[in-house]
């Protein structure tokens, strides 16, 4: 079965540190997609990036990058240089071709809360 | 801008009084969904459309109904809300079905 799992539950940094948020993921499909969406405190959705499984080169957006490794069924965000702004909860998601729903299967969140 | 948009925000409501929530989106895409969002059970889909009058069951569809007359539009209906119907409500869109854009978010209470 389908399943992602984000297993820190909260992260809190202080700025300017860099921070690692995990993701996990199960699938039968050999093509999906894999996503990252960050909820700020204003509760919407915010898309920020979207991996099919024939990609596995890392990515890197400003301060973010993402480390995707099929091997062990990782795909796994860092920012680097935190700051107060990144203060959310990240979404880690999976979305299998398979699937005739075309839904997305959320982890349950973690919580990163940066400091000043 | 391309954009997602929900109405209301935030509603609360009464037991039994029928409501909709309208969705609309202005970039030409085919598919749409429905999500709803609950402390520890995170994310789950309601209902889903992959085009014009062609909608289906997600995860969690009792007490909701959509429906998909125009491509733009995709609203959520409950003719009967119950109170464990209080939730995040998100409608999203997506070009391919694979990555959705998704709307602000409704906050809807029922008591």
């Amino acid at each position: 079965a389908q399943k992602v799992t984000q297993a820190q539950t909260e992260i809190s940094v202080v700025e300017k540190e860099d921070v690692t948020l995990d993701c996990v993921y199960e699938t039968r499909d050999t093509t999906y997609y894999l996503f990252w969406y960050k909820q700020p405190p204003s509760g919407e959705l915010v898309f920020l990036i979207r991996r099919n499984s024939f990609d596995e080169q890392n990515e890197i957006s400003g301060r973010y990058s993402w480390n995707f490794q099929k091997s062990t069924s990782s795909f796994n965000f860092t920012i680097t240089a935190s700051q107060v702004v990144d203060s959310a909860v990240y979404f880690c998601a999976l979305s299998e071709v398979g699937d005739s729903s075309y839904k997305l299967i959320f982890g349950s969140g973690t919580r990163l809360l940066v400091r000043p | 801008e391309a954009q997602v948009t929900q109405n209301p925000r935030y509603l609360i409501t009464v037991t039994g009084k029928k409501l909709t929530v309208t969705c609309s989106q202005n970039m030409n895409h085919e598919y749409m969904s429905w999500y709803r969002q609950d402390p520890g059970l995170g994310l789950r889909q309601i209902y889903y459309s992959m085009n014009v009058e062609v909608t289906d069951k997600g995860d969690v569809p009792e007490g909701y109904k959509v429906s998909r007359k125009e491509k733009r539009n995709f609203p959520l209906i409950l003719e009967s809300p119950s109170p464990n119907q209080t939730s995040l409500y998100f409608c999203a869109s997506s070009r391919t079905g694979y990555g959705y854009t998704f709307g602000s978010g409704t906050r809807l209470t029922v008591v």
